[in-house]
């Protein structure tokens, strides 16, 4: 199985900060990758697929990108809506998903 | 409006069965590849199981293999998922999702969307 490692585990950012995550493949998945976003008690929510696409009516503060093994998610100005719990999933092979980065606010 | 309902989680002692469902509506059921995956509470996500859109092609996390079954019935929008031999690490939120796949950016597959999850604890 391919391995997904995300970076941080957590965060505490401002309100209005640029927030960074970073996720790194085990072995080359091309731009097979999908990131979610999960708030406490509810279902992911798919923000961006194919590394770098806006899924629909997703804010476009949100913005991913990356190839090969290394991506990012960037949240260009963070927003009290955007407090949650967001996985990498990697769609190369058998899906996997990073162990996920938790954003709080500070 | 597209939505994924689960049903059918609650408790199970060890070595038990359970069968999940889950119900679908607002889209083309029988065209779409449909999963399962799960999550502990405060845990991450593990892919469990998929199966193809007429059915015929079905996978499994080697953690369930041998244990779990994934089917469908496309005249009646339902996905299931039949737990048998359960463990005590088998205990967590289950949601069922919608495999959508890009053509045009190579057939990359993401999950949308999911169902609200139903719970599945299982303990003597």
């Amino acid at each position: 199985d391919i391995q997904m490692t995300q970076s941080p585990s957590s965060l505490s950012a401002s309100i209005g900060d640029k927030v960074i995550i970073t996720c790194r493949a085990s072995q080359s998945i091309s731009n097979y990758l999908n990131w979610y976003q999960q708030k406490p008690g509810k279902a992911p929510k798919l923000v961006i697929y194919v590394a770098s696409s806006l899924e629909s009516g997703v804010p476009s503060r949100f913005s991913g990108s990356g190839s090969g093994t290394d991506f990012t998610l960037t949240i260009s100005s963070l927003q009290p809506e955007d407090i949650a719990t967001y996985y990498c999933q990697q769609s190369y092979t058998t899906p996997t998903f990073g162990q996920g980065t938790k954003v709080e606010v500070k | 409006e597209v939505q994924l309902v689960e049903s059918g989680g609650g408790l199970v002692q060890p070595g038990g069965s359970l069968r999940l469902s889950c119900a679908a509506s607002g889209f083309s059921f029988s065209t779409y590849g449909m999963y399962w995956v799960r999550q502990v509470p405060g845990k991450g996500l593990e892919y469990v199981s998929s199966i193809s859109s007429i059915g015929d092609s079905t996978d499994y996390a080697k953690s369930v293999e041998g244990r779990f079954t994934i089917s469908r019935d496309n005249s009646k929008n339902m996905l299931y998922l039949q737990m048998g031999s359960l463990r005590v690490e088998d205990m967590a939120v289950y949601y069922c999702a919608r495999e959508v796949i890009s053509r045009s950016d190579g057939f990359n597959s993401r999950f949308d969307p999911w169902g609200q999850g139903t719970l599945v604890i299982v303990s003597s």
